[in-house]
């Protein structure tokens, strides 16, 4: 079992604000770190997988980087909107099989 | 695009009952997995399959069977429910190793009472 951390637990921001999360993961044997969005009763939807130490993706309003010597990656969203409320999973793949999941950072956004 | 497809959506089972939750993909992807998903956990890996023939445990796999008899179908059978299995599942599949993207299925919300 890897640990994955991720922080804040749950965000409440105003629309228009800023924000950003944070996970951690080991820095040994890595292989590669993913984003997902989770809106209840759907799906998680893959937002980034990244695999290189230094990586920064962008997704609209959405951007992540990583940083695989010290095991961390943030997720940056810019000018939060009412429809970026969910739930935002990190997981990290080692050299196993499958991916390990932090336990979220759940995002409320009000107008 | 169908891609991966679990049923049922909603299911109310009573202690001691056996069912099976179905999954399915069209994606011709090596690698499949059931999570289950708590409140305020993390998803947890229940097991995975590498391919056709191969299955292996993951975190939490006490009180659930899987199969792999076909590449596109993964099934995770519960046998004697318990109320400690009332959970969200996940079924997902990705066509390789992690930096691939991974694909998951809409979910299965089971309520043991």
């Amino acid at each position: 079992i890897l640990n994955v951390e991720q922080s804040p637990q749950s965000l409440h921001v105003q629309e228009g604000d800023s924000t950003n999360f944070t996970c951690s993961f080991p820095s040994s044997n890595f292989y590669a770190l993913h984003w997902y969005r989770w809106e209840t009763a759907k799906s998680p939807e893959a937002l980034f997988v990244m695999t290189l130490n230094g990586d920064e993706k962008k997704k609209g309003r959405i951007s992540a980087t990583l940083n695989t010597k010290e095991g961390y990656s943030y997720l940056y969203i810019k000018g939060s909107q009412p429809e970026d409320s969910a739930t935002y999973l990190c997981a990290f793949w080692n050299s196993g099989y499958a991916l390990n999941f932090g336990k979220g950072t759940s995002l409320l956004v009000t107008p | 695009n169908a891609g991966v497809t679990q049923t049922p959506k909603f299911r109310i089972l009573k202690i001691g009952q056996s069912m099976t939750l179905q999954c399915t993909q069209d994606m011709n992807h090596n690698y499949m997995y059931w999570y289950r998903q708590d409140p305020g956990m993390g998803l947890k890996l229940i097991y995975y399959s590498v391919g056709a023939g191969i299955t292996d445990k993951g975190e939490v796999p006490n009180g659930y069977n899987v199969s792999r008899s076909t590449t596109e179908d993964f099934p995770l059978r519960l046998e004697l429910a318990a109320p400690s299995q009332t959970s969200v599942y996940f079924c997902a599949s990705v066509i390789g190793t992690g930096g691939n993207t991974i694909y998951f299925g809409e979910g299965s919300w089971l309520t043991v009472v």
